[in-house]
């Protein structure tokens, strides 16, 4: 089956520093990316959705400058929290759609990435 | 997006089948109703999907509704594992449809 991983599966970092997160789809080729974020005792909130080659698109609320997204490849997209604060501490999680047959209409998740600002 | 409606949660008997109700009464015609579901600290995990006919896999079943407007996901025999947030999400055909999730359910399993 179709295999999206994420490094780290978990972080701590200081306030103010930036932390990168890696998502890699590794047996296909992931046309569209998305970037979730899920805070305790709550539901997965969608955050942006990228293409491969171009620019993501950031929901409502959503500070496109604080959360980068870069989707460099067909299977790997980035995203990093800038200027972290202890409030950016939660459970994000990426997922990844491709063009494969058999997946195409399938959208597959990584394990997620726990960061803990402090 | 078109929403969904579950129960908060559901206890089942492990071994036993379990039906998840799920309504969709504002369905649009292209959309697909998937289901997911998530274990504690894990991602989402792919269960199965469908658009008009019954579907059947490895892991449930799906029925849905000659109108559309509800569904029923089918674990044949639950076991401990199961026991998870199960999220019936709508979802448009299209490069920019989106998987929108809202509260799911949340399946409890009894030894």
């Amino acid at each position: 089956g179709a295999v999206v991983s994420q490094h780290p599966s978990r972080v701590i970092c200081k306030s103010g520093t930036s932390v990168k997160i890696e998502c890699r789809s590794l047996d296909f080729q992931a046309t569209t990316m998305f970037w979730y974020r899920q805070f305790p005792k709550q539901s997965l909130m969608l955050m942006a959705t990228s293409n491969e080659g171009s620019k993501a698109t950031y929901e409502q609320g959503v500070e496109k400058d604080k959360f980068l997204i870069n989707h460099a490849s067909l299977t790997l997209s980035t995203l990093t929290v800038t200027s972290a604060h202890p409030e950016d501490s939660s459970f994000y999680i990426c997922s990844a759609r491709g063009g494969l047959a058999g997946v195409k209409e399938t959208q597959y998740f990584g394990p997620g990435t726990r960061l803990l600002v402090l | 997006d078109a929403k969904t409606t579950q129960p908060n949660s559901m206890e089942s008997n492990e071994e036993e089948p379990v039906h998840l109700p799920c309504n969709h009464s504002t369905i649009s015609g292209t959309d697909y109703i998937h289901w997911y579901r998530q274990l504690p600290s894990q991602g989402p995990e792919y269960v199965i999907h469908g658009l008009t006919s019954n579907v059947n896999n490895r892991m449930a079943s799906l029925a849905i509704a000659e109108d559309r407007k509800s569904s029923t996901l089918i674990l044949h025999r639950a076991t401990l594992r199961d026991a998870a947030v199960y999220y019936c999400i709508l979802r448009a055909t299209g490069a920019n449809s989106k998987l929108t999730f809202g509260k799911g359910i949340t399946l409890s399993v009894r030894p």
